[in-house]
C-alpha cells in the first residue's frame, strides 16, 4: 500500500510556457503533499507544502507565484510551474504520509524531470 | 531537528552485508531515525524507521547504539540494484496526526554493490 503516483514522469517545454504536474496518493487519502525539487547532483529540497482545502505553504525563497500548487482532493495536488525558464530545469518530487500515525513514514512519487528550453 | 554525518561514499561487493553508519550526536529522545534511498533518476524509497529499538524488515536491519547518538542500516545481501544514494533522516515526531512533517535530506551516502 501506500503508493503515490506522479505524471509525467517527464516533460519538455519551451520558456515561457507553464506546465502542471499530478501527484496522486493511490490508495490512501493525504491531507497534506509534499513537494520537493532536485538539481543534478544535488539532493532533494523541500519546496512547498501543499494542504487540502487550504493554501499551500512555500519554504523561503520559493516564489508562489511562480508554483502553484492546488491540492483541490484528497488523492491530488497539483504543481504548476509558470512562465517556465531554463533555470526551472529540474527533478520535481511529490511525497505524501502514508496513513498512520505522525510517525508514519513519507512515501514519494517517481518524480518528474522538467526540462525547459 | 537533529543534524546527521553519513560518509560521503561506500562500496560493497555483492552478495555481502553493506553496513551504512549515520551519527546523531544532537538526536532528542521523541525524534525518530529514518532511511530513504534514491536510486539514479527516481524518487526517494522509503526503508525503515526507529526511535530506539532496533527494527528489522524485508529490505534492512536498522541497529541503533543505546544512546542513539548513531544507527546503523545494514542491508544483509547486497545486491547490485542495491547501488544508490542512502539518506539518514531525524525528525521529530509530531503529536497531532492528521498534520504532515516533511522530511530534510542531507547528502546521503552514495553505496556502490560491485560485483
Amino acid at each position: 500500500g501506500a503508493v503515490v503516483s506522479q505524471h509525467p514522469s517527464w516533460v519538455i517545454c519551451k520558456s515561457g510556457t507553464s506546465v502542471k504536474i499530478e501527484c496522486r496518493s493511490l490508495d490512501f487519502q493525504a491531507t497534506t503533499m509534499f513537494w520537493y525539487r532536485q538539481f543534478p547532483k544535488q539532493s532533494l529540497m523541500l519546496m512547498a507544502t501543499s494542504n487540502e482545502g487550504s493554501k499551500a505553504t512555500y519554504e523561503q525563497g520559493v516564489e508562489k507565484d511562480k508554483f502553484l500548487i492546488n491540492h483541490a482532493s484528497l488523492t491530488l495536488s497539483t504543481l504548476t510551474v509558470t512562465s517556465a525558464h531554463p533555470e526551472d530545469s529540474s527533478f520535481y518530487i511529490c511525497s505524501a504520509r502514508a496513513p498512520g500515525t505522525a510517525n508514519s513514514p513519507l512515501h514519494f512519487g517517481n518524480g518528474t524531470r522538467l526540462t525547459v528550453t | 531537528d537533529a543534524k546527521t554525518t553519513q560518509p560521503t561514499s561506500m562500496d560493497c561487493a555483492e552478495g555481502r552485508a553493506a553496513n551504512l553508519p549515520c551519527n546523531h550526536s544532537t538526536i532528542s529522545g521523541n525524534e525518530y531515525v529514518y532511511w530513504y534511498r534514491q536510486i539514479h533518476s527516481q524518487g526517494p524509497q522509503y526503508i525503515i524507521h526507529g526511535l530506539k529499538n532496533n527494527e528489522t524488515n524485508e529490505m534492512a536491519s536498522l541497529i541503533i547504539t543505546e544512546d542513539r547518538k548513531s544507527s546503523t542500516l545494514i542491508l544483509p545481501h547486497a545486491t547490485l540494484r542495491d547501488t544508490a544514494v542512502y539518506y539518514c533522516i531525524v525528525r521529530v515526531a509530531r503529536s497531532n496526526s492528521n498534520s504532515g512533517y516533511a522530511l530534510n535530506f542531507g547528502k546521503g551516502t552514495s553505496l556502490l554493490v560491485t560485483p
